[in-house]
């Protein structure tokens, strides 16, 4: 198992552009959710989802939008970047049976200039 | 109150000392306690959970003390090593209407265990 993989591991974004973070699971787990990871802060949830196309707002959704059309894809969109969303991205995902564990992916290092 | 309250921010232990980091919150709908590891450049790791029912749970090294009159819980490092070198993030489970479940963090604590 691969667990929950996140691309791009890094990407420099200039304001006003778009872009998507991608986020996978194998471990066929209904929850899965972003959350956002600043200095000192620790780890804000932007959204979160409890199954294929049932998507809620976290903590701080505002400027992305996410969907989730297979159990396994949890793509987070970026519109209109702003100096304000760099940041690092941290997706992960559950079990909805059982356990309350979350298996977090290594993170996307996103830099908005 | 949706908030966990943690600290100290940043703790240097030497190797062979106890590390102690706190938790508090305020919410008494929370039902499920979990420390998070975290090292650097990598994603956040379960390292141990306790639930409201136990006081105390050890696995190894780590120990979680949980005080429900209090609301507080903390997580001990017993021997620390500089391998335990880390951000360890505490975190609660709401169990109250629109919280889905979903996991509160605390900002976080910093870890330097010198040799």
């Amino acid at each position: 198992n691969a667990g929950v993989t996140q691309t791009p591991k890094f990407r420099i974004l200039k304001i006003g552009q778009s872009m998507t973070l991608q986020c996978a699971q194998d471990m066929n787990h209904n929850y899965m959710y972003w959350y956002r990871q600043d200095p000192g802060m620790g780890l804000k949830l932007i959204y979160y989802s409890v199954g294929a196309g049932i998507t809620d707002k976290g903590e701080v959704p505002n400027g992305y939008n996410v969907s989730r059309s297979t159990t396994e894809d949890f793509p987070l969109r970026l519109e209109l970047a702003a100096p304000s969303q760099t940041s690092v991205y941290f997706c992960a995902s559950r079990d909805g049976t059982g356990g309350y564990e979350q298996f977090f992916g290594p993170g996307t290092r996103l830099t908005v200039l | 109150q949706q908030q966990v309250k943690q600290s100290p921010q940043s703790l240097i232990v030497q190797k062979g000392g106890i590390s102690i980091i706190n938790c508090a919150y305020e919410n008494t709908a929370f039902d499920y306690f979990p420390w998070y590891q975290q090292f650097p450049g990598k994603g956040p790791a379960l390292l141990i959970a306790i639930r409201p029912d136990v006081s105390e749970k050890k696995e190894g090294r780590f120990t979680i003390s949980f005080n429900k009159s209090a609301k507080q819980f903390s997580l001990h490092i017993m021997d620390s090593q500089p391998g335990d070198s880390a951000t360890y993030f505490c975190a609660a489970r709401g169990n109250y209407g629109g919280s889905q479940g979903n996991l509160i963090f605390g900002k976080g604590t910093k870890l330097s265990v010198k040799p």
